[in-house]
C-alpha cells in the first residue's frame, strides 16, 4: 500500500521562510506533486517533481528525493494569504490498469501570523 | 470561464435517499476524477474515467455509481444515502492519465450533509 506523512500543523510568521516535509512509501512511484487548499475551496496545482532535484516556482519551491523517499514544499516571504492547508501526493501506478492515480497525504495546514 | 463546474455547491439530504451531483470540464481533456473529502480533509480517489471509460474503481460502496455520458461530463449519483457519506466531494480533470499528464483541476466541490 502506499503511506505518505507531512506535519499536521505549521505556524510561520509573515515574511519568513516554511519548509513543508513530506515522506512516502509507496510501490511504482512516479513522482511528487503538492496542493494548496484554502478553508472551504478546491485544491490546487502547486508543483510537481518527476526528478530528483529542486523545482521553483516564484515564491514557492519543491525539493524531490527518490533515493530517500522525501520531498518538501518551501514557502518564501510568506503571505496572510498563504495561510493554507497544503497537501503532498504521490503519483503512483493504479493496479489492474495502464492509469496512475494520486494518492494524498493527510495534509498540513499553514498557519502565517502577522 | 469556469475550467471544471459542479452542481449543486451544498446538497443537504435525509438518509436513505438517492442524489446525483454532475461535473462538467470544458479544458478539452481526457481524464476525470471523483474525490471524497472527508471531516479531517483527507482526500481520496474514488473513480477515475478516461475517454468514457472506467479506469479507477477504488473501494467504494457499490451505493455510489459514477457515469460518463461524453467525456467532458462525469456525474455521481448515490443510493440509499448514510450519514457516513456526508463529505465534500470533488470533481477533476487532467489532460490525459499519461505521465507527463499529472496536473489535475478540481471543481468548486459538493458539500453533502446528510441528516
Amino acid at each position: 500500500g502506499q503511506s505518505l506523512e507531512q506535519p499536521s500543523e505549521v505556524t510561520a510568521v509573515e515574511g519568513a521562510i516554511v519548509q513543508i516535509n513530506c515522506t512516502y512509501q509507496t510501490s511504482g512511484f512516479y513522482g511528487l506533486s503538492w496542493y494548496q487548499q484554502h478553508d472551504g475551496g478546491a485544491p490546487t496545482f502547486l508543483s510537481y517533481n518527476g526528478l530528483d532535484g529542486l523545482e521553483e516556482t516564484g515564491r514557492f519551491s519543491s525539493f524531490l528525493s527518490r533515493s530517500d523517499s522525501y520531498g518538501y514544499l518551501l514557502l518564501q516571504e510568506l503571505q496572510m494569504k498563504d495561510s493554507a492547508s497544503y497537501f503532498c501526493a504521490v503519483r503512483d501506478r493504479y493496479s489492474g490498469a495502464g492509469s496512475y492515480q494520486l494518492t494524498f497525504g493527510k495534509g498540513t495546514k499553514l498557519s502565517v501570523i502577522p | 470561464d469556469t475550467a471544471v463546474s459542479q452542481t449543486p455547491k451544498y446538497l443537504v439530504t435525509q438518509m436513505g435517499n438517492d442524489k446525483s451531483i454532475k461535473c462538467e470540464q470544458n479544458l478539452g481533456h481526457d481524464t476525470m476524477y471523483w474525490y471524497k473529502q472527508d471531516s479531517k480533509k483527507f482526500l481520496k480517489i474514488m473513480f477515475s474515467y478516461n475517454n468514457k471509460e472506467l479506469i479507477i474503481n477504488e473501494t467504494v460502496p457499490n451505493r455510489f455509481s459514477p457515469k460518463s455520458p461524453d467525456k467532458a461530463h462525469l456525474n455521481l449519483h448515490i443510493n440509499s444515502l448514510e450519514l457516513g457519506d456526508s463529505a465534500v466531494y470533488f470533481c477533476a480533470s487532467s489532460q490525459g492519465r499519461a505521465l507527463r499528464d499529472s496536473r489535475q483541476y478540481f471543481g468548486p466541490g459538493t458539500r453533502l450533509t446528510v441528516t
